[in-house]
Parts: C-alpha cells; sequence; structure tokens
C-alpha cells in the first residue's frame, strides 16, 4: 500500500490564482479529511468528508473547496490564493470507526506571494 | 478553536532523561491519540487511549488520561536523540446526530533531546 499520497510536495502562487492539492489514499478508507499547518497554531481543520459524495467543513473553510467522487480521492481547491493561505497542508485519512488512528500523507508546501 | 493544548510548548532534555508532555482539552471525548512529526514531515500516530481507559504503555512510552480533570500525560522513558521531534495530542470528539468523527489537534510540544 502507498497509504497516503499529496502531490505536489511544494507550491508557488501568486495572489488570485487558483490550484488544486491532490490526495488520494489507498486503503480504502470511509473518512478523509484536510488540516493546514501554520507555525505555532498546530493542525486546523479546513474540511472532510465522510465517504464519496459527502463533504462537511471543519474549523477554516473559507477560501477552499472540496469534492469526495471516489473514495480514494479527495482534492482541495484553493479558489483565489490569498497569502493567508501560505502553510502546510496535510491530508489524511482512517476508517470509518471511532476507534482507529489517522494516516497522515507527506504534506504540501504552499507559498502565496 | 483548538481543543486540546499541550504543555510545555518546548522541551529539552539530556539523553537518557525521561521527558513528560501534558494535554489539556476542554469537552468530552471518545478516544485521545498521540502523534509525533519530524520536522518537515507528516504526523505519525503513537499511541491512543479510550476514555475509558486510564493508562496505556507501548515501548518506552506511556500514556495516562484523567477524564475528571480532562488531561492526558505522555511519557518517553529513557530518551534518545531521534525522539527529537514535536509531539501532538489529539481528541476524537463525536458529534451526536451527525454521525460523523472529528480529530482535534493540540498546538503541540517541541521536544530536544541532546546527545
Amino acid at each position: 500500500n502507498a497509504g497516503v499520497t499529496q502531490t505536489p510536495k511544494f507550491q508557488v502562487l501568486k495572489t488570485g490564482q487558483s490550484m488544486t492539492l491532490q490526495c488520494a489514499q489507498d486503503m480504502n478508507h470511509e473518512y478523509m479529511s484536510w488540516y493546514r499547518q501554520d507555525p505555532g497554531m498546530g493542525l486546523r481543520l479546513i474540511h472532510y468528508s465522510v465517504g464519496a459524495g459527502i463533504t462537511d467543513q471543519g474549523e477554516v473553510p473559507n477560501g477552499y473547496n472540496v469534492s469526495r467522487s471516489t473514495t480514494e480521492d479527495f482534492p482541495l481547491r484553493l479558489l483565489s490564493a490569498a497569502p493567508s493561505q501560505t502553510s502546510v497542508y496535510f491530508c489524511a485519512s482512517r476508517p470509518w470507526t471511532s476507534e482507529e488512528t489517522q494516516y497522515f500523507g507527506p504534506g504540501t508546501r504552499l507559498l502565496v506571494l | 478553536s483548538q481543543q486540546g493544548e499541550e504543555d510545555p510548548q518546548a522541551l529539552s532534555i539530556q539523553e537518557g532523561e525521561n521527558a513528560t508532555m501534558n494535554c489539556s482539552y476542554k469537552t468530552s471525548i471518545n478516544n485521545l491519540q498521540w502523534y509525533r512529526q519530524n520536522s518537515g514531515r507528516g504526523l505519525v500516530h503513537l499511541i491512543l487511549i479510550r476514555s475509558n481507559e486510564r493508562e496505556k504503555h507501548s515501548g518506552r512510552l506511556r500514556v495516562t488520561l484523567d477524564t475528571s480533570k480532562k488531561s492526558s500525560s505522555l511519557l518517553i522513558t529513557a530518551s534518545r536523540a531521534a525522539d527529537t521531534a514535536s509531539y501532538f495530542c489529539a481528541t476524537d470528539l463525536l458529534y451526536s446526530g451527525a454521525g460523523s468523527y472529528q480529530l482535534t489537534f493540540g498546538k503541540g510540544t517541541k521536544l530536544s533531546v541532546i546527545p
């Protein structure tokens, strides 16, 4: 198993540009989520999905869109990038039950100029 | 808002010493998990303790949970330089009615183990 994969590893954007961060998992996990990690802030939940076709907002959803057309993929879209979105983005997946851990991808480092 | 808060924010110890990190949280939980993050890498799960458990061990790790005080501690015994990393607690909350589980992370403790 590849686990959770994320692309790209690093991206530089100009303010106003849009882009999609890709996330895929091959463990057949129902639950997938996106976090951002900023210095001194820990991880904050952006959006999550409990299965194909179902998504919901987390703590900091503004400026981001998600969709879940398949169990495997959970892309995160930045609609109009802003410098405040400079961060490291982590995708994670887990099985449905609460007694399970999350598996994290390696992260995407995003710089918005 | 952050559910879990780790203490201290940073900890520096000598190799061979024990390291203790604490986590406090605000609302009722299903379980509490500890994760480790090496610099520039993703998070790796260390240990999970359920709300009806008080203590759990895994190798050199010992986790305690006090639900009455809404706090947990992570003890790393006989620390090694390779233990240098950031450690995060995460609480698993059940939102009744939604059937959805969200894991909420604290800000982390940065541990430095000096050889």
